[in-house]
């Protein structure tokens, strides 16, 4: 199984919800990752998960918070949401996050698209 | 911090057409990758170059590491329709970074019958 699945495909929210994101991989990836990609520009890094630890947080506002219960999951729970985060919110896995002389390849899954009003 | 560029923004061509989208790092890459993202799509892995100077090639698809290893190409020959998307390269950012890839801008293909 060489895919990444995420759910739900779309949602639209409003301001005052909360929401969750889920995404899923199964190939035993030990790094996993959250993109948020607007119409037209490349995806933008979120957190990133290394061993179930976050490693990386590129000064996301706190109304994003993310979750790694387990190897295989990743969550991202939404609060108090404004419609500039309306975007296509993408999650990834590698195989290992570390080591710039061996990078690995980003398997995407196919994304969530968010709204909100 | 580390810049990725990439050129052009956009590319269209008629079917049968070569392309190529240019890619420049302002430092030094241990590696770099390239996706392409269909439209509606997610990103879909391509190819990694590690080596100064590596060429790959992929059926019509040709990818060029520079010898400073701060530049990369893809080139495709005789576009079809099915080339359509949006083409990324993705190198590793530095430092503490790790797990990090820094993103071109993409180059939007359109291909026309």
């Amino acid at each position: 199984d060489t895919e990444v699945t995420q759910t739900p495909k779309h949602l639209v929210m409003g301001m005052t919800n909360k929401k969750s994101l889920k995404c899923e991989q199964h190939m035993g990836h030990r790094a996993m990752y959250w993109y948020k990609q607007k119409a037209k520009k490349p995806p933008e890094l979120m957190f990133v998960y290394s061993y179930e630890k976050l490693s990386i947080n590129e000064s996301v506002p706190s109304r994003f918070s993310p979750e790694c219960p387990n190897s295989s999951l990743l969550n991202l729970h939404l609060h108090a949401l404004q419609p500039e985060d309306s975007a296509l919110y993408l999650c990834a896995s590698s195989q290992d996050r570390v080591r710039q002389e061996s990078y690995n390849e980003q398997f995407f899954g196919p994304g969530t698209r968010l709204t909100v009003l | 911090g580390q810049q990725v560029m990439q050129i052009p923004q956009y590319q269209h061509v008629q079917e049968g057409e070569d392309f190529t989208t240019y890619c420049n790092s302002s430092t030094t890459l241990s590696n770099i990758q390239w996706y392409k993202q269909r439209p509606g799509g997610h990103p879909v892995f391509l190819i990694q170059l590690v080596k100064s100077g590596e060429v790959k090639k992929q059926k019509r698809l040709t990818f060029q590491f520079g010898e400073a290893k701060k530049n990369s190409s893809l080139h495709i020959t005789a576009t079809q329709t099915t080339d359509v998307g949006t083409y990324f390269c993705a190198g590793p950012a530095g430092g503490t970074s790790y797990g990090k890839l820094t993103f071109g801008q993409g180059t939007i293909l359109t291909v026309h019958p």
